[in-house]
Parts: C-alpha cells; structure tokens; sequence
C-alpha cells in the first residue's frame, strides 16, 4: 500500500518566519494530495490540496507544491502567527479506487510569539 | 454547514464493557472510516465501509468491530473493552468517486479505566 513519511515531526518557528513540511509518498500513482491542519482537542480540518496535474498551489498564506519526479510535496505557510500553531497532515491516495487516503504521522508546529 | 458528528466527546468506561461510538454524517458521502490516534503514532485505521452493511479492516481492526445500517451513521463497537483501548478517536467521510478529501469529525477521547 501508500507509504507516506512526514518530517520534520516538531517544528518552531518564530512569529513572521516561514514553515515549510515536507512529505514524501511511495506510490507514483498517487494523484492527491490534502494538508489536515488540527488544533488542540478538534479533530483535523482540510487547509489545501493539491491534484497531480498541478505543482503549486496557493490560499492567503499556505501554498503547496509538488513534484511528481521525486514523490514529495511541501506545506508552506508565510508569515507565521500563533494560532498557525497546530498540528500537521500530509496524505496522499491510493492508487485504486474508492477514495482511501494514507497519512503521515503529523508535524508539530509551534510558533513563538 | 456539512459536518461530521460524533456523539461523545469524552467518555469513561470500564475494563470488560461493551462500548458503542457513534458517528453521524450529513452529506450522502458513501465511505466513512474510524481512526485512533495516539501520540507520536499519527491516524491509525481501524475500518472503514464503502457502503452500507459493508465493512473492511483497516491496520489495526483486533478488538473493534463496526456497524453501518444507514448510509449516514458508521458505529465503532468495542466488545470488550481493555485499557490499552483508550485513545482518541476520530470519524471521517468522503466521497466514493473521484480523488476529495475526508472530513473528519471532533473526535471522541476515550478512557478506560
């Protein structure tokens, strides 16, 4: 199945300063790619996305990027502030069919005011 | 607002009870899924249904079983549960067809003592 590893696991930041998570995947076949962002005691919510035919993508501060070759795709937020603290999924889907993601084990990211 | 309701956010529960999860989604998605998380472990699958009456293992399926008799609700059954069963857990959905993200609901932290 979809192996997908996420790194740095804990990230800090100060406030203002750029965060950038990096995943990569296993399967070439993969074509989506969501960011789940989750505040403390919620469960995660959908920031941005990304499809195989696009290498970035942007909203406000976050944007994603993708490169097919090398199987990885990044997180960044500019700009940092407080409540960007959170933590991070990347995920990426399976191949075959009926819509199954594989997730990365998480991204700290605590920005210091 | 389309969401993802789970009936519990906290619950306590005693080694050897028969514990229900239940989980609620309003937006005719057909797969819904149930994680556990736990730190440092990221999102682990238990199950997940592509439809109704229909149920598959996920990565960690021993000691759960699931029920979906309606499209809309997805139950997460412990039959007998133990302390190594407390964690939180997470509900999500999504559409069947096509490559879109889940959405997860609020999550249920569980405690069994």
């Amino acid at each position: 199945g979809e192996n997908v590893e996420q790194h740095p696991s804990t990230l800090s930041v100060q406030e203002g300063d750029s965060a950038v998570i990096k995943c990569t995947y296993s399967d070439s076949a993969s074509n989506y790619f969501p960011w789940y962002k989750q505040e403390l005691g919620k469960g995660p919510q959908l920031i941005i996305d990304i499809r195989s035919n696009v290498g970035e993508k942007k909203d406000q501060r976050i944007a994603v990027t993708l490169n097919k070759t090398a199987k990885h795709f990044s997180l960044h937020i500019t700009e940092t502030q407080p409540e960007d603290s959170a933590v991070y999924f990347c995920a990426a889907s399976f191949h075959y069919g009926n819509n199954r993601l594989a997730f990365g084990k998480g991204n700290q990211v605590v920005v210091i005011p | 607002d389309v969401k993802v309701t789970q009936s519990s956010r906290y619950l306590v529960k005693r080694t050897g009870e028969k514990v229900f999860l239940e989980c609620v989604q309003d937006m005719d998605h057909e797969n819904m899924f149930w994680y556990r998380q736990d730190p440092g472990l990221g999102l682990r699958l238990i199950y997940f249904s592509y439809d109704v009456k229909m149920k598959e293992k996920g990565d960690i399926p021993e000691g759960y079983s699931v029920s979906r008799e309606k499209k809309e609700r997805f139950s997460l059954i412990l039959e007998s549960a133990s302390t190594n069963q407390t964690s939180m857990y997470l509900c999500a959905s999504s559409f069947k067809a096509g490559r879109y993200g889940y959405t997860f609901g609020s999550g249920t932290r569980l405690t069994v003592v």
